[in-house]
């Protein structure tokens, strides 16, 4: 079964801060992404990654940056934190198959104050 | 328009009901579609394909129709433990690189 980790369960940082969360799967799979989920917004697309040192944006990449220097590892980065990144964010890994599922981390709750 | 639209509910039914949620997509070249359940605060998890010819898994039924562009997911026989919002999502391109999209869920509560 896919794993996927997410360094930190919950997080709080400050304004101004540069925030990394971390993502590691183990299936060796070629896309992972990163998600941003909030009340009556649902999941939206940060930035996904196809293969290693490739990324593309999603639909909100603004404040954001990613790191994919090898395969298993895909990096979220908050440049500089503001209040309104305080969010979930949700890491994915999916492989090319047609049907095959997107696995997903348990989530980061992180807190920008 | 949204990508991937649903009814957000809630939708509160009693144990044993039968309950449908319904998903319409605007992109006519979407290729997989998926329906996924999402606990609180908790992580998506796959509940379900959807294939083509509509697709069947104990007590719940998901079908397609892409000449409408609309996906449906019936439960019948509502447990407790169904609750949760469920979560259309589509698949764009076949090629690498490809997404999927989400819907905003559709929370359902079944009471005792």
């Amino acid at each position: 079964d896919v794993k996927v980790t997410q360094s930190s369960r919950y997080l709080v940082k400050r304004t101004g801060e540069k925030v990394f969360l971390e993502c590691v799967q183990d299936m060796d799979h070629e896309n992972m992404f990163w998600y941003r989920q909030d009340p009556g917004l649902g999941l939206r697309l940060i930035y996904f990654s196809y293969d290693v040192k490739m990324k593309e944006k999603g639909d909100i990449p603004e404040g954001y940056s990613v790191s994919r220097e090898k395969k298993e590892r895909f990096s979220l980065i908050l440049e500089s934190a503001s209040t309104n990144q305080t969010s979930m964010y949700l890491c994915a890994a999916w492989g090319a198959d047609r049907y095959q599922p997107q696995h997903f981390g348990d989530g980061t709750r992180l807190s920008i104050l | 328009r949204k990508e991937v639209e649903q009814d957000p509910g809630p939708f509160n039914v009693p144990e044993g009901a039968t309950v449908a949620f319904n998903c319409t997509y605007s992109n006519s070249a979407s290729q997989s579609f998926f329906w996924y359940r999402q606990d609180c605060r908790k992580e998506p998890k796959l509940l379900m394909s959807v294939y083509s010819s509509g697709n069947e898994d104990g007590r719940f039924t998901a079908q397609l129709n892409r000449a409408s562009q609309y996906i449906s997911l019936l439960i019948r026989d509502s447990k407790l433990s169904d609750s949760a919002t469920y979560l259309c999502v589509v698949r764009g391109r076949e090629t690498s690189g490809s997404r999927l999209t989400f819907g905003e869920g559709t929370q359902l509560t079944v009471n005792p």
